[in-house]
């Protein structure tokens, strides 16, 4: 089955840019989506086809997906940025969706 | 304004059965494909199960399949998860989401708050 590889946690001051990286077989031919999930709340959709934000999302978000990585990059981090994130994909080999083990972004 | 809510959760013995429901209010499911993803507590999400948005496709899980059932019913707005022969490791809080599309999965542009399911004796 597909596998998604996420860094647990990554830290960043604020005001900088924090990037966290999704790693699967060939992802760079797959679609990826990026979700925020914060403390007792449900998911969030943040960026969709690779690099798309949905409404409402500020333009600090954004992603990129080529070869074997996939990234999600945030400028000018802000406290309220600090939550676990989630990349996700559809195998069309298994016809499973499959989501990142989520990585907890710090804001230090 | 959007609403979608889980409901049925609860605490249930291992190889009992439990039923959710997802109802949504301010969007329709009819035409979009739908989802079940549960997050065990301290975990990162896991996706469970799809379905069509005819209802004539569903995929599942490999921890779920055979055990899990998903169904629809369209004139109510309505997704359901029909569990059976639930073991510890299904507890979780299980969030209905909706796809972007009707048939292959794309992304979940719409999450339910969650219900939660522990199973337990």
């Amino acid at each position: 089955s597909y596998v998604l590889t996420q860094p647990p946690s990554v830290s960043v001051a604020p005001g900088k840019t924090a990037r966290i990286t999704c790693g699967g077989d060939n992802i760079g031919s797959k679609n990826v989506h990026w979700y925020q999930q914060k403390p007792g709340q449900a998911p969030v959709l943040i960026i969709y086809y690779d690099n798309d934000r949905p409404s409402g999302i500020p333009e600090r978000f954004s992603g990129s997906n080529s070869g074997n990585t996939a990234a999600l990059t945030i400028s000018r981090v802000e406290a309220g940025d600090e939550a676990d994130y989630y990349c996700q994909v559809w195998d069309s080999s298994s016809d499973h969706v499959v989501f990142g083990g989520g990585t907890k972004l710090a804001v230090l | 304004q959007v609403q979608v809510v889980e409901s049925g959760g609860g605490v249930v013995q291992p190889g009992r059965s439990l039923r959710l429901s997802c109802g949504a209010s301010g969007i329709t499911f009819k035409n979009y494909g739908m989802h079940w993803v549960r997050q065990a507590p301290g975990k990162g999400l896991e996706w469970v199960a799809f379905i069509w948005s005819d209802g004539s496709n569903k995929k599942y899980a490999d921890s779920v399949k055979g055990r899990f059932t998903i169904s629809r019913d369209d004139s109510k707005n309505t997704v359901f998860l029909q569990m059976n022969s639930l073991r510890a490791e299904d507890t979780a809080v299980y969030y209905c989401a909706r796809d972007k599309w009707s048939a292959a999965p794309g992304y979940f542009d719409y999450w339910g708050q969650g219900t939660l399911v522990t199973v337990s004796s």
